[in-house]
């Protein structure tokens, strides 16, 4: 079974701070991306890589930003944390065009 | 762009009885592939099925679903629900070749199961 790992599980921040998400993923897929979870919203894209060195916005990238360093890492980076992007965030990792993804377990952050 | 519509928030059903989860989509490609992911409480979301042929039904673990290109729908249906169907389910769709490898989802529904 693929594995994907975020990091951490739960993580209170402040308004105004910096917050870092951290996925690793042993699949040694090429493709990974990071999703928010909100009610009504469902799984929403924000950024996503092709391989290391690589980042792409998503459908909702404003106020996030992202770093793949690595084929196993990717990081989503939010500068100035906002209370509005309080949420769950899912990362995932995929093959060639059109495979499965398989997700981590999701970190739920809320921003005060 | 692409989009993907689940009408139904949530849908409740008594254990024993069948049950449609709606999917319609909206794109301007004509090589696509569709998918249905469920998430259980606490989980993360995993593969349900997966089909990108026109008119061909998908079955995996009693659930199935027939990609219909002529009315754009790929709903999830099973026969016979039990407790622990229930869960989140998602649609999604994808390039199957070319383009962007991303996945579009659409907002989800609970399936509630009751006895």
């Amino acid at each position: 079974e693929a594995a994907v790992t975020q990091s951490p599980r739960n993580k209170v921040a402040v308004t105004g701070g910096k917050v870092t998400l951290s996925c690793n993923q042993t699949n040694n897929h090429n493709n990974m991306y990071w999703y928010r979870q909100d009610t009504g919203h469902g799984l929403r894209l924000i950024h996503y890589s092709y391989g290391a060195g690589s980042t792409e916005k998503g459908d909702i990238p404003d106020g996030y930003k992202a770093s793949r360093p690595s084929q196993e890492n990717f990081s989503l980076i939010l500068e100035l944390a906002t209370p509005s992007q309080t949420s769950v965030y899912f990362c995932a990792s995929g093959g060639r065009q059109a495979e499965t993804l398989y997700f981590g377990s999701g970190t739920r952050l809320t921003v005060l | 762009g692409d989009s993907v519509t689940q009408t139904e928030g949530l849908v409740t059903v008594t254990e024993g009885l069948p049950v449609m989860l709606n999917c319609t989509y909206q794109t301007a490609y004509s090589d696509v592939a569709f998918f249905w992911y469920v998430q259980y409480l606490n989980e993360a979301p995993k593969l349900l099925l997966r089909s990108s042929t026109d008119n061909k039904r998908t079955e995996h673990q009693g659930f199935h679903a027939t990609l219909h290109k002529s009315s754009s729908s790929f709903h999830l249906q099973k026969s016979s629900v039990q407790l622990s169907d229930s869960a989140l389910y998602y649609c999604a769709l994808n390039m199957a070749t070319g383009g962007n490898n991303k996945l579009t989802f659409g907002q989800g529904t609970v399936l509630s199961v009751i006895p």
